[in-house]
Parts: C-alpha cells; structure tokens; sequence
C-alpha cells in the first residue's frame, strides 16, 4: 500500500519569500507523483509531475519539485511567492502498472502574506 | 484550452432524495473518473470509467452510486439515496492514458444533504 503525507496542513509566507510545500510518500516501489493546486471554488489544476525523467520538475507559475527517492519526498517550491499563489496544494502519487487509483495528500493551504 | 465541464456548481438535496452530479469530460480523453471531497478532509477517488464499463472503484462506492455515459458526451454519478454524510465537493476528472500524466479535473458540484 501506499501513502501521501504532506507535513503541513498551513504554511504562511509573505509575498516575495520563498515557499516550500513537503510532501513525502511511502510505496514499495517508485510511484509517479505529482502536485495539483486547487483555487477556491475552483477545480484542482496540475502543477507538475514526475514519471522516472528528470529528479528536478518544472511546473507552471514558477513551480518546481524534486523527487528524492532516498528521502522518499517531492517537495514543491517556488523562489519567490506571489498573492495569487494563495490555494490549497495537493501532492498526488499514482502507482506504476496495475490498479490506478491514486493516493492524494490531505492538501496543505499556502497563505500569502503582503 | 479544453475543459472539463461540471453541472451543477451546487446542489442542494434532502436526505434519501436521489441526485445525479453530470459532467462533460474532454472530448479525446478516454479515462474517466469521479473523486470526492469532504469539507475539510481529503480528496478520495471513487470510481474509475473506461470502455463503458466500470475499471475500478472504491470502498466508499457501494450501491447508493452508480455512473453512467449514456451518450458519448456526458458522464453522471447517481447517488440513489442520499445521506447527510454525501454531502461533499464531488470532482469528475477525465484522462487520455489512466491517469499516468495526470488529470484534467473540472471544477467540482458542491452536494449539501439536508
């Protein structure tokens, strides 16, 4: 079986600082991962993914994360926050073949500071 | 850039009335799927879709649920009867290739039982 943990359920930076989203995962073998960033009232969009390329991922809006499989984590960051950054972020881990039911992270809410 | 397409925004129900929750998945997309979203808690899959069947589902989808495609187009989760512990922010999401990319989520029907 697997699992998501994202460690925070509130992180609070101010607009222009960086930000840091952690997200560890527990699988017996190396999931794709992803993290999906949900506006209120609004559908979850993808950031970004992993699936076995590159450790470090580009996502959109300035995201990037980095998959560290001796650490077992993807963590999302972003050099510098934005106000409009301001959502609920999901990280998200498929497992590869079989069953494709995801497991989802319980969301960390990012408030952003002026 | 497509979308997918969720009617009702919000729907208000009393308990043990029946509601389908429709939706429009992208055209090409061949996966589909619906999630829900207790306030609060986190995002759970329930049941996955491909070749008008059925692919998987999960614990919380016992036979109160049921989907259906009934024409090409749409895709409709039925609850049969409801209960107030229904009421969730329910996702449908569709895909190209079982979800190994990712999902393209539409933006949700909040269900209230009362």
């Amino acid at each position: 079986a697997q699992s998501v943990t994202q460690l925070d359920s509130h992180v609070s930076v101010s607009e222009g600082t960086p930000v840091l989203l952690r997200c560890n995962y527990s699988s017996s073998y190396s999931p794709s991962l992803f993290w999906y960033v949900q506006h209120p009232n609004k559908g979850l969009q993808l950031l970004l993914k992993y699936t076995s390329a590159a450790t470090l991922v580009k996502g959109i809006n300035g995201f990037e994360a980095e998959f560290k499989k001796s650490e077992t984590s993807f963590h999302l960051t972003k050099p510098s926050a934005h106000m409009s950054d301001a959502a609920e972020y999901f990280c998200v881990a498929h497992p590869p073949g079989g069953s494709y039911i995801p497991t989802f992270g319980r969301g960390t809410s990012l408030i952003v500071h002026p | 850039e497509p979308e997918v397409t969720q009617t009702p925004s919000h729907q208000v129900t009393q308990m043990g009335q029946e509601v389908i929750l429709r939706c429009v998945p992208i055209s090409n997309h061949l996966y589909f799927y619906w999630y829900r979203q207790i306030l609060g808690q986190k995002v759970e899959f329930l049941v996955s879709f491909y070749n008008n069947e059925i692919s998987e589902k999960s614990e919380i989808f016992d036979d109160q649920f049921s989907v259906e495609r009934p024409d090409g187009s749409n895709f409709t989760l039925k609850i049969r009867s409801t209960k107030l512990e229904d009421s969730a922010m329910y996702f449908c999401a569709s895909t190209f290739n079982r979800g190994t990319y990712g999902y393209t989520f539409g933006s949700g029907t909040r269900l209230t039982v009362v």
